[in-house]
């Protein structure tokens, strides 16, 4: 079972910062299957990042994701007000097909 | 548009049933797979299985198989999460979603359930 580890836990910014949220993988996760999504509170995940790069529809360019093998990232540009909240990644598996989520990483105010 | 609506929140007491759903419109449910997913009060997200509804297909989390069904009705275009005998432990917000290539792309709003004596 492949086992997510993000980091840092909690993120402290303000508002323009950039921000940079690591995903790491037990073991190599195909970039065809690494998602990422963002919760706000009191509302369900939003799919953000698809393919480990790819933009979900609606999803702002201030997004980004990348990275392969065993370390992916997501990249806020420069932060709103609107996108301190919890991020989290998720991969998927084939063999047998389950999904597997990180432990999330809060982006709060500083 | 495509969506999925999940029916209310829900208290229950230790060892009742419940089933709660999950009713999919706006695209053909039978050719997505969809998804539950728990998430405790203040915790992360959890996967607990998925279902395929045009022919049932079922799987689930190790750490889900035996505690909860999963099941759909193509023909009403819903899923559904059941629990035969609730612990307080199974106090969480529920989620289910649709499974796009290998992510889940469309989410519902969740159900909150709470089991307490």
């Amino acid at each position: 079972e492949i086992v997510l580890t993000q980091s840092p836990g909690t993120l402290s910014l303000s508002p323009g910062e950039r921000a940079t949220l690591s995903c790491r993988a037990s073991q190599s996760v195909s970039s065809s299957y690494l998602a990422w999504y963002q919760q706000k509170p009191g509302q369900a995940p939003r799919l953000l990042i698809y393919g480990a790069s790819s933009r979900a529809t609606g999803i702002p360019d201030r997004f980004s994701g990348s990275g392969s093998g065993t370390d992916f990232t997501l990249t806020i540009s420069r932060l709103e007000p609107e996108d301190f909240a919890v991020y989290y990644c998720q991969q998927y598996g084939s063999s047998p097909p389950g999904l597997t989520f990180g432990g999330g990483t809060k982006v709060e105010i500083k | 548009e495509v969506q999925l609506v999940q029916s209310g929140a829900e208290v229950k007491k230790p060892g009742e049933s419940l089933k709660i759903s999950c009713k999919g419109s706006g695209y053909s449910f039978t050719s997505y797979w969809i998804g539950w997913v728990r998430q405790m009060p203040g915790k992360g997200l959890e996967w607990m299985g998925i279902i395929y509804p045009g022919d049932s297909d079922t799987r689930y989390s190790p750490s889900f198989q035996g505690q909860v069904t999963i099941s759909a009705d193509k023909s009403i275009s819903t899923a559904y999460l059941q629990w035969s005998s609730l612990k307080a432990s199974d106090t969480a917000m529920y989620y289910c979603a649709r499974l796009g290539q290998n992510e889940l792309d469309v989410w519902g709003q969740g159900t909150t359930v709470t089991v307490s004596s």
